[in-house]
């Protein structure tokens, strides 16, 4: 049981570059997020999609998009790189509601020169 | 949204018990309160959750008074292992993930 799989784990793009970040839970989970960590910041959340077909902006949304593919998989894509997207991407799942406890990937470290 | 306040933060040794203490003054009457746990390089793990008074697992402990302003994590004869960030995490809505916010969360070392 994978849980929640991000890829890339490591990515360096160069500015005004375009990137995908995937993330895909296998818990069959309803809700998926996608927040940013940044030194002393803490998790920020971009967007969070509560269910299938449905996705809503968080806290940081600029500069994103995201997409709830199916029930498994939500992208986030940065259309055009900027330097202040250096940061660490973490996508997690819930079964469905936001007082359920939250599943994490891994990480997305991701660079922009 | 409701924000929330931890030391950046604490020390300790090998077998003592610790206490971590976040504030939420602006807490809503339908939010619970949500501790996780980070080490690097790895995405922050679930700890324990809880609304009111006491809840514990084989883990820790989580005291939250009557005002519930505030919430304590404890932590029993903690090991080298502890040593991991430390995030409170509080918000609730009725169908979706408006004002979850993570506090800065507290780094937490452990001594031999």
């Amino acid at each position: 049981n994978a849980g929640v799989t991000q890829t890339p784990k490591f990515q360096v793009l160069k500015t005004g570059q375009s990137m995908t970040l995937q993330c895909a839970q296998d818990m069959n989970h309803n809700s998926m997020y996608w927040y940013r960590q940044d030194p002393g910041m803490g998790l920020r959340l971009i967007y969070y999609s509560a269910s299938e077909g449905t996705t809503d902006k968080g806290e940081v949304p600029n500069g994103y998009n995201v997409s709830r593919l199916n029930k498994r998989e939500f992208s986030l894509r940065l259309e055009s790189a900027a330097p202040s997207q250096t940061s660490v991407y973490f996508c997690a799942s819930t079964e469905g509601g936001r007082n359920q406890p939250q599943h994490f990937g891994d990480g997305t470290r991701l660079s922009i020169l | 949204l409701a924000k929330t306040t931890q030391p950046i933060s604490m020390d300790s040794y090998e077998g003592q018990e610790v206490n971590i203490t976040c504030s939420h003054n602006n807490i809503a009457t339908n939010d619970y309160i949500t501790w996780y746990q980070q080490f690097p390089s790895q995405g922050p793990r679930f700890i324990i959750q809880g609304y009111k008074t006491k809840v514990t697992n084989e883990v820790a402990s989580l005291f939250i008074p009557a005002d519930r302003k505030s919430s304590t994590l404890s932590l029993p004869r903690v090991s080298l292992s502890d040593t991991a960030v430390y995030y409170c995490l509080v918000g609730w809505s009725g169908g979706g993930a408006d004002g979850l916010t993570f506090g800065k969360g507290t780094h937490l070392i452990i001594q031999p």
